[in-house]
């Protein structure tokens, strides 16, 4: 099955510094990727996700880039602020095979101000 | 709008006892899932259920069990409770492939300490 790891687990950065968390999968039948975000005490939101067919994905701060071949995904947050301050989970999945996710076990970024 | 919600949010139990977590949604997704959050363990799936008459295990399925009573409720139950149980349990749903929509919509959680 499925397996994703997930670096770092804690990441601390400068408000206005960019942060990048770091994703590996293993089935190469995966392929649709989400990022979500958890705030303390709240559910994991979803904030962005990537397909298999394409390489980069940006909404406003943030972006997802897909390298296929190596198996692995990046979350790319600019000017970082405050309210960035959260756990961030990767996922994997087949969309039309398997069809679950399988998450990262979880990177908390802390914004420093 | 349109929302997952789980029952309780917070439930402290005793070691040996039965206790059920309950799930609903008006999303009106076909698919539900079970999920329990452990620090630095990410979020493992426990059960998923892709509608009424389908039940799968995920890859901690031991010592739980589901039950799907209609497309909008998935309910996950804890035979005999035990300490390494104590975790968040999240419920999530989502729509099926093909609708361009993915991604999950999970519940706002419950918390569970078994003492």
């Amino acid at each position: 099955g499925e397996n994703v790891e997930q670096h770092p687990s804690t990441l601390s950065v400068q408000e206005g510094d960019s942060a990048v968390i770091k994703c590996t999968y293993s089935d190469s039948a995966s392929n649709y990727f989400p990022w979500y975000k958890q705030e303390l005490g709240k559910r994991p939101q979803l904030i962005i996700d990537i397909r298999s067919n394409v390489g980069e994905k940006k909404d406003q701060r943030i972006a997802v880039t897909l390298n296929k071949t190596a198996k692995h995904f990046s979350l790319h947050i600019t000017e970082t602020q405050p309210e960035d301050s959260a756990v961030y989970f990767c996922a994997a999945k087949e969309e039309w095979g398997a069809q679950k996710l399988v998450f990262g076990q979880g990177t908390r970024l802390t914004i420093n101000p | 709008d349109a929302d997952v919600t789980q029952t309780p949010r917070n439930r402290i139990t005793k070691t040996g006892k039965r206790i059920m977590l309950e799930c609903s949604q008006t999303k009106g997704h076909d698919r539900m899932y079970w999920y329990r959050q452990d620090p630095g363990l990410g979020l493992r799936l426990i059960y998923y259920s892709f509608d009424v008459k389908d039940i799968n295990k995920g890859e901690i399925s031991d010592g739980y069990s589901v039950s799907r009573q209609a497309q909008a409720k998935f309910s996950l139950s804890l035979e005999s409770a035990i300490p390494n149980q104590t975790a968040l349990y999240f419920c999530a749903t989502s729509d099926s492939p093909g609708t361009g929509n993915s991604g999950y919509t999970f519940g706002s959680g419950t918390r569970l300490t078994v003492v």
